[in-house]
């Protein structure tokens, strides 16, 4: 089964305290690897979309990498406004890309 | 810059009723999906479409569920008989030509009484 497992559930950080979160991923084919943001009561917003391993994208504080097993967003001297719960999606070769969502990690940044 | 919206945010029903959840995808868009999360859980995927037709859906999708694009700009949810398990925030999403990234809206909450 098509899995996407996301690390760790929640993570506090101090501003300028830099971390990154962990999605892995268990799929029969992979065609894309997304990042979104989702702020509470809203849809997620698109942030990255990485497609074959050592690719790497980078925006502001934000930096996402993929290997062959796992994707990782790093998160450089973050800010409180950085506070959201971010999410991994994958999209299927051979699928009419439907996203596979993970649960989220729920990041909250203290000043 | 383009986005996808959602309307209503919030629709409050009775058990039974049929609701309809409104969506105005990117306007140069062709592919256009419906997920949903219950609070607390996942985004999941609902369904797909293009050229007017279904090309995907996944098993929560069933005949009480139902898509129409019923002009040039509007992408429609209808479930026919709400239940209980149904509340959850609606997701509206696009996808234009090229790329495989998807543009979300805001989200309808549906609650069911």
């Amino acid at each position: 089964e098509d899995q996407v497992t996301q690390s760790p559930e929640a993570l506090r950080l101090q501003e300028g305290e830099s971390s990154s979160l962990n999605c892995s991923y268990t799929v029969s084919g992979l065609r894309g690897l997304f990042w979104y943001r989702q702020d509470p009561g809203k849809g997620p917003e698109f942030l990255f979309t990485l497609y074959s391993a050592g690719e790497e994208k980078e925006k502001e504080r934000l930096k996402a990498t993929l290997t062959k097993k796992e994707s990782f967003l790093h998160i450089t001297a973050p800010k409180p406004e950085d506070s959201a719960t971010y999410l991994c999606a994958v999209t299927l070769s051979g699928g009419y890309n439907k996203l596979i969502f993970g649960a989220g990690t729920r990041l909250a940044v203290h000043p | 810059e383009p986005e996808v919206t959602q309307t209503p945010s919030h629709q409050v029903t009775q058990m039974g009723q049929e609701v309809i959840l409104r969506c105005v995808p990117i306007s140069n868009h062709l592919y256009f999906y419906w997920y949903r999360q219950i609070l607390g859980q996942k985004v999941e995927f609902l369904v797909s479409f293009y050229n007017n037709e279904i090309s995907e859906k996944s098993e929560i999708f069933d005949d009480q569920f139902s898509v129409e694009r019923p002009d040039g700009s509007n992408f429609t949810l209808k479930i026919r008989s709400t239940k209980l398990e149904d509340s959850a925030m609606y997701f509206c999403a696009s996808k234009g030509q090229g790329g495989y990234e998807q543009y979300f809206g805001p989200g309808t909450r549906l609650t069911v009484t």
